[in-house]
């Protein structure tokens, strides 16, 4: 059981958008910054977005990500086929002193 | 550019010990605001933290598996290591190093990753 809840699956037509959701805590997302990673089949994570909103040098503007309270959304627009992959949510917990991930979620490109 | 890679056994006993290196290029395992981390995947599920080290040696591990984690820091050949004791099947996973941005709470840099089964 993971501490930060994610939807175990999404689902959407090229070019259109999707919205993958993380809650937590106020131990957690509600005092910490968050970050998105993607991970394609058989490969390494890789950093999506991070400080709730930030993206790394080559990640393109069609993926955002937010955050409110204690809930973190990530955002990608005009979904292609390469975007297929599971989504994972991090962050640090205070009360466990260590990082934390969502259980992850797949997306898929219908 | 910063690189990661993982060394170590593909195959360790139940009962013994797993052990693996991260081998940094690119970058020091010195830098005062990285925290050197190990995360783990089990075949066909999602991402676990296992714990990071910063390179004057405050470690911080997950509370389950805190009492059979070592992680350990050689500066000197910009390596960090895990030690992870007593394991049982259930600790077959693939395993990656990477860099954790302390204070700003993200990974920026992951090694490849090497799977780890646990079998006799």
């Amino acid at each position: 059981q993971s501490v930060l809840t994610q939807p175990p699956s999404v689902s959407a037509a090229p070019g259109q958008q999707v919205t993958i959701s993380c809650s937590g805590s106020s131990s957690n997302i509600g005092n910490n910054y968050v970050s998105w990673y993607q991970q394609l089949p058989g490969t390494a994570p890789k950093l999506l977005i991070y400080e709730n909103n930030k993206r790394p040098s080559g990640i393109p503007d069609r993926f955002s990500g937010s955050k409110s309270g204690t809930s973190a959304t990530l955002g990608i627009t005009g979904l292609q086929t390469g975007d297929e992959a599971d989504y994972y949510c991090g962050t640090w917990d205070d009360s466990l002193s260590a990082g934390v991930f969502g259980g992850g979620t797949k997306l898929t490109v219908l | 550019q910063l690189q990661l890679q993982e060394s170590g056994p593909g195959l360790v006993k139940p009962s013994e010990a797993l052990s693996l290196t991260c081998t940094v290029s690119g970058g020091s395992t010195s830098s005062r605001s990285y925290c050197w981390g190990w995360i783990r995947q089990p075949p066909g599920k999602g991402l676990e933290w296992i714990g990071c080290i910063y390179y004057r040696g405050g470690t911080y591990y997950d509370p389950s598996l805190k009492s059979r984690v070592t992680i350990s820091v050689d500066t000197s050949n910009n390596q960090f290591s895990l030690k992870l004791s007593s394991v049982t099947a259930a600790d077959t996973a693939v395993y990656f190093c990477a860099r954790w941005v302390g204070g700003y709470e993200n990974l920026d840099y992951w090694g490849q990753g090497t799977l780890v089964t646990v079998s006799s």
